[in-house]
């Protein structure tokens, strides 16, 4: 069965870096689009970032641009999410998503690990 | 970018009623939608597709409509496992992907 497991979160401070990694298995992850979403403590769901099979093309949420970087490695399974200059509005839990090939519908999500950007 | 909006913010359903929830997009976005649905301390899970395809395994008690820029799900007879809040998502005009801000569906 798909499963994506993320992890790298935990609590850092402010302007400081951090990288999250979601393991996939299950699927063929090379030949599925991934995402990042991300959900601040008790408020709703934002998309972060998307990138492609062969990982060009990654897109990312105005509020991340600049400073977060989406890449995956297909011979691990992995996919990776860079996270630096942390803001305290960065504060989430962040879940990694395979997009329904074919479609922009997000699929499988991860059980999300924590962020909490805190000085 | 396109703003979902839905409503109610809270719904208070008694068990083995129908809840309908409603979401806006701020402009067209074909039958590009999806609802996800959200327990407390699980990550979302995704119900509707399409606008109104049930994703695999979803009970069809679940059931969505709408096109362009309305959109309903409902859920018939409610059982104990509905309570939680329910995500719709844009996927035509992207990025930005959006989300609504979601609607809370309560035991009455």
């Amino acid at each position: 069965q798909v499963q994506l497991a993320e992890s790298g979160g935990g609590v850092v401070q402010p302007g400081r870096s951090l990288r999250l990694s979601c393991a996939a298995s299950g699927f063929t992850f090379s030949n599925y689009v991934m995402q990042w979403v991300r959900q601040a403590p008790g408020k709703g769901l934002e998309w972060v970032a998307v990138i492609s099979y062969d990982g060009s093309n990654p897109y990312y949420a105005d509020s991340v641009k600049g400073r977060f970087t989406i890449s995956r490695d297909n011979s691990k399974n992995t996919l990776y999410l860079q996270m630096n200059r942390l803001r305290a509005e960065d504060t989430a839990v962040y879940y990694c998503v395979n997009v329904v090939p074919g479609t922009a519908v997000f699929d499988y999500w991860g059980q999300g690990t924590l962020v909490t950007v805190s000085s | 970018e396109t703003v979902m909006t839905q409503s109610p913010a809270t719904l208070s359903v008694s068990p083995g009623e129908r809840a309908t929830l409603s979401c806006r997009a701020s402009q067209s976005v074909s039958s590009n939608l999806a609802w996800y649905q959200q327990k407390p301390g699980q990550a979302p899970r995704l119900l509707i597709y399409g606008a109104s395809t049930r994703a695999t395994g979803i009970s069809a008690r679940f059931s969505g409509s709408g096109s362009g820029t309305e959109f309903t799900l409902t859920i018939s007879s409610l059982q104990s496992e509905d309570f939680a809040v329910y995500y719709c998502q844009q996927y035509n005009n992207w990025p930005p992907w959006t989300f609504g801000q979601g609607t809370k569906v309560e035991i009455k």
